[in-house]
């Protein structure tokens, strides 16, 4: 069935350093794409989204890129703020009218 | 604009109490959906809703039950409430399913049953 897999947390990076999370999906179909992001006491939020193969979605310094050979969909951020700790979540719409998510993966930049 | 309003924030529920949780969302969107956030699970669809008056079951349905009787609203409901359903509660609501599809968020209830 349709599933999302994202790098397990916590991660824990210093300020302006490199960010990776990783994302790997199943789906039948051609789904689109999202990472959503997750404050503190909070809803999730979308943070980009890519609809086809090789689109690259972009937010706030954050990127990530369909990639329908890999079945990815990886965010990075090239230089992370204290304010971009939160829980980041994967998913994509699959073929059962459902958004899937990842299990998130908690991000905490320290100063 | 609201948005997506969830109903009540918190709550403590004695085991085999029942309750009723509130999504209202003001963008006349077709699909709601009730999820439920565990530690190191994610989120896990209980129930959805693609438009008014229809419901259906989703990855954890079990305990619960949900209506959608007017369009803005849509309702998740614990009969005998158990401890493994602590748990924060979130409600989604999207406009179309195709590829452009966004799911809007409430911020959540935190249920706690003891």
């Amino acid at each position: 069935g349709d599933s999302v897999t994202q790098m397990e947390g916590p991660v824990t990076l210093s300020e302006e350093a490199f960010l990776t999370i990783n994302c790997t999906y199943t789906a039948t179909g051609y789904p689109s794409l999202f990472w959503y992001v997750q404050y503190p006491g909070e809803g999730l939020q979308l943070l980009l989204k890519a609809t086809k193969a090789d689109d690259k979605g972009s937010n706030k310094g954050f990127e990530a890129t369909y990639r329908k050979e890999t079945t990815s969909f990886h965010l990075e951020k090239g230089s992370v703020q204290v304010s971009d700790s939160a829980v980041y979540f994967c998913g994509h719409s699959g073929s059962a009218r459902q958004l899937t998510f990842g299990s998130g993966t908690q991000l905490t930049v320290l100063p | 604009n609201a948005g997506v309003t969830q109903t009540p924030k918190f709550r403590v529920l004695k085991t085999g109490q029942s309750m009723t949780l509130l999504c209202a969302q003001d963008m006349n969107h077709e699909y709601m959906y009730w999820y439920r956030q565990d530690p190191g699970m994610g989120l896990r669809l209980i129930h959805y809703s693609v438009g008014e008056g229809t419901t259906a079951k989703g990855e954890v349905p079990d305990g619960y039950n949900v209506s959608r009787l007017k369009k803005q609203n849509f309702l998740l409901g614990l009969e005998s409430a158990a401890p493994s359903q602590t748990s924060v509660y979130f409600c989604a609501s999207s406009q179309d399913r195709g590829r452009d599809t966004e799911a809007f968020f409430g911020q959540g209830t935190r249920l706690t049953v003891v």
